[in-house]
């Protein structure tokens, strides 16, 4: 069964510092992996994700992430942090079986950027 | 957001009530999800659709059914509803597709309070 991992309930981290959000995930074969990102009281809201090819993924607000087969860990990281990157984000894994779009999300990190 | 929209917004039940719940999509997506959000659970799979008439179930599906008698219409239904199903439900569809197009989409959510 395929399965993700997001070991820190919270993350605190300095404006301007880099941040890391930790992700780790269990599934058979190749993953398909991706970040999402929760304001209050909004819907999830898609970052960036993994599906093949470079281990280091670009997506949306200067987030990127790096995918580490050996390791099983897929996690977002961003260079210079901002006040408003302040918000839930949840890592979902999807399965290669063909033609099953099924996601399993972690239980959510919450990043607080202190100005 | 792909046009998704939720019905009702929110919704305050009694224990043992019939609850449905009504997701809409405006751009035909084959995929359509029921997700509840829990403190310390994350986001979690409740029933999900490949198309009219076919549903699977996910992770939490115990108490719960859906119906899909339209492309655009996904409703999930709490038969007898209780406490522990006092939650913020998200609706999502998947955007299919080999490499870039494939994610995820989500709804504004219905929190539902079940007295």
């Amino acid at each position: 069964a395929q399965s993700v991992a997001q070991p820190e309930d919270q993350v605190n981290v300095a404006e301007g510092n880099p941040l890391t959000v930790k992700c780790t995930y269990s599934v058979s074969g190749n993953p398909y992996l991706f970040w999402y990102v929760q304001y209050p009281n909004r819907g999830l809201q898609f970052l960036l994700k993994y599906i093949t090819g470079d281990n280091l993924v670009k997506g949306s607000y200067g987030f990127e992430a790096e995918f580490n087969k050996s390791q099983t860990s897929f996690h977002l990281k961003k260079p210079s942090a901002l006040v408003s990157d302040s918000a839930l984000y949840f890592c979902a894994v999807r399965g290669p079986t063909s033609g099953t779009y099924k996601y399993i999300f972690g239980t959510g990190t919450r990043l607080k950027v202190l100005a | 957001d792909a046009g998704i929209t939720q019905s009702p917004r929110h919704k305050v039940t009694e224990t043992g009530t019939p609850v449905t719940l009504r997701c809409h999509q405006t751009e035909n997506h084959r995929y359509m999800y029921w997700y509840r959000q829990d403190p310390g659970h994350g986001l979690r799979l409740i029933h999900y659709s490949y198309g009219v008439k076919d549903t699977d179930k996910g992770e939490v599906s115990d108490g719960y059914s859906v119906s899909r008698s339209k492309t655009e219409d996904f409703l999930l239904t709490l038969e007898s509803a209780t406490s522990s199903q006092t939650s913020v439900y998200f609706c999502a569809i998947s955007r299919e597709g080999s490499g870039s197009r494939e994610t995820q989409y989500f709804g504004p959510g219905t929190r539902l309070l079940v007295l």
